[in-house]
């Protein structure tokens, strides 16, 4: 199985600053054949289901606002949320999906 | 628009059944898998089952191999998860949530693009 680990597990961030969380694969999630990382970022605000925010690594989701973005290859992603508002407090979580799916443990974001 | 339905969760004891279902409106149900993702209370996501969208290939996460089945009733837009010789460990919020490949692309890419709000499924004598 393929071990996801997100850092940090939080972090505060003031209005309009931006936030960066990282994720690791303990394996490569980039299939040679086709070049795509199989790499997804979910949003999950409280009480309500994880949301999609990006997906082959770097590719946003129809609707999600452009100041999320996702990058990184092989074993090392990050997730950035550039100009952070208010309604972005959540958990953030990333997931591999080149093998049987895993999730990271996840990344809380607050405001500071 | 997707939406996805979940009901039957409930408080059930140790090595007791449930089945849960998910219905599922607003595409074409019987043209994408669907999958099972479950969360422990405070905890993080795990992926439980998957199937194909036609039903003819099924895959399961070690933790729930041979004792739960995913199904699905494509005439009726519903998906099931039949949960057998339930632990305290399987207590959890249950997702239903689509695959985004369409059939003519891929049996399934494995990563959720729409999700419902889940049900809630409690082991405890």
């Amino acid at each position: 199985d393929i071990v996801m680990t997100q850092s940090p597990d939080s972090l505060a961030v003031s209005l309009g600053e931006r936030a960066t969380i990282n994720c690791k694969s303990s394996q490569s999630v980039l299939y040679s054949s086709n070049n795509k990382n199989y790499l997804g970022w979910y949003q999950q605000k409280p009480g309500q289901p994880p949301k999609l925010l990006i997906y082959w690594a770097s590719t946003r989701e129809s609707g999600v606002p452009d100041r999320f973005s996702g990058s990184g290859s092989g074993t090392d992603f990050t997730l950035t949320i550039n100009s952070l508002q208010a309604e972005d407090v959540a958990v953030y979580y990333c997931q591999q999906y080149y093998t049987t799916p895993r999730f990271g443990g996840g990344t809380k974001v607050e405001i500071k | 628009q997707v939406k996805l339905v979940e009901s039957g969760g409930g408080v059930v004891q140790p090595g007791g059944s449930l089945r849960l279902s998910c219905a599922a409106s607003g595409f074409i149900f019987s043209s994408y898998g669907m999958h099972w993702v479950r969360q422990a209370p405070g905890k993080g996501l795990e992926w439980v089952a998957f199937i194909r969208y036609d039903g003819s290939d099924k895959n399961y996460a070690d933790s729930v191999k041979g004792r739960f089945t995913i199904s699905r009733d494509n005439s009726k837009n519903t998906l099931y998860l039949q949960m057998n010789s339930l632990r305290a460990e399987d207590t959890a919020v249950y997702y239903c949530a689509k695959d985004p490949a369409h059939y003519s692309a891929s049996s399934g890419y494995y990563y959720f693009d729409y999700w419902g709000q889940g049900a809630l499924v409690t082991v405890s004598s």
